[in-house]
């Protein structure tokens, strides 16, 4: 069973802090990596996207994957209230299709 | 921008009725999703579509039939509501962004209740 892992958290970080988001799978053939940003009541919203080893940024938000080690994470520099949500992990199998494998979530709280 | 429209915000259906969540996309993908996600147990992919008149289960179809007439619209039918099927579903449709990624979107979700 292939699978994705995420601690369900919460975590909690002052406002200005940076969050760190971790993502573990299971497949080692896994080729593309997403973070989605999920507001209570709301559908997930993609906010990264990598598939090359290292570190891609986009505003404030950075990730990093390692596919040695089979992690993906996920940094928010000068976390804001905004920010508050919970964040899923997804892999992109290796077949054609490339279904996302879905972690459960981190849930966030980033306080005044 | 993606637009991923469903057709309703919030279903209240009653046990044993036939429910019609729709969804249509307007970027001409060829790729649709259906998913519930219920607290604890995450997203859950009911059924994806390749292409039109494609169709392909996914991890929990049982209780669900979908169709695609036309590219754009992805059609997810309850054939007899039970209420172990109350859940926010959400459609996706996926493109490929010309960087090696397929990137889903989500539309808004319908919250269906089933009583």
């Amino acid at each position: 069973q292939k699978e994705v892992e995420q601690n369900s958290g919460p975590l909690s970080v002052p406002e200005g802090a940076i969050a760190s988001l971790n993502c573990t799978y299971s497949d080692r053939v896994s080729q593309s990596f997403f973070w989605y940003r999920q507001y209570s009541g709301k559908s997930p919203e993609l906010i990264m996207s990598i598939y090359s080893n290292g570190d891609k940024e986009d505003g404030r938000f950075t990730a990093q994957l390692n596919k040695a080690s089979q992690y993906v994470s996920l940094l928010i520099r000068d976390s804001q209230p905004s920010d508050s949500a919970t964040y899923l992990c997804a892999v992109a199998n290796a077949g054609n299709n490339r279904k996302l494998i879905w972690g459960l979530g981190t849930s966030l709280a980033v306080n005044p | 921008d993606v637009k991923v429209t469903q057709s309703s915000r919030y279903l209240v259906k009653r046990t044993g009725e036939k429910v019609f969540l729709e969804c249509v996309q307007d970027m001409d993908h060829e790729n649709m999703f259906w998913y519930r996600q219920d607290p604890g147990l995450g997203l859950r992919l009911i059924y994806f579509s390749y292409d039109v008149k494609m169709k392909e289960k996914g991890d929990i179809p049982e209780g669900y039939s979908v169709s695609r007439e036309k590219k754009e619209r992805f059609s997810l039918i309850l054939e007899s509501a039970s209420t172990n099927q109350t859940s926010m579903y959400l459609c996706a449709s996926r493109s490929f962004s010309g960087t090696g990624l397929y990137e889903q979107y989500f539309g808004p979700g319908t919250r269906l209740t089933v009583t």
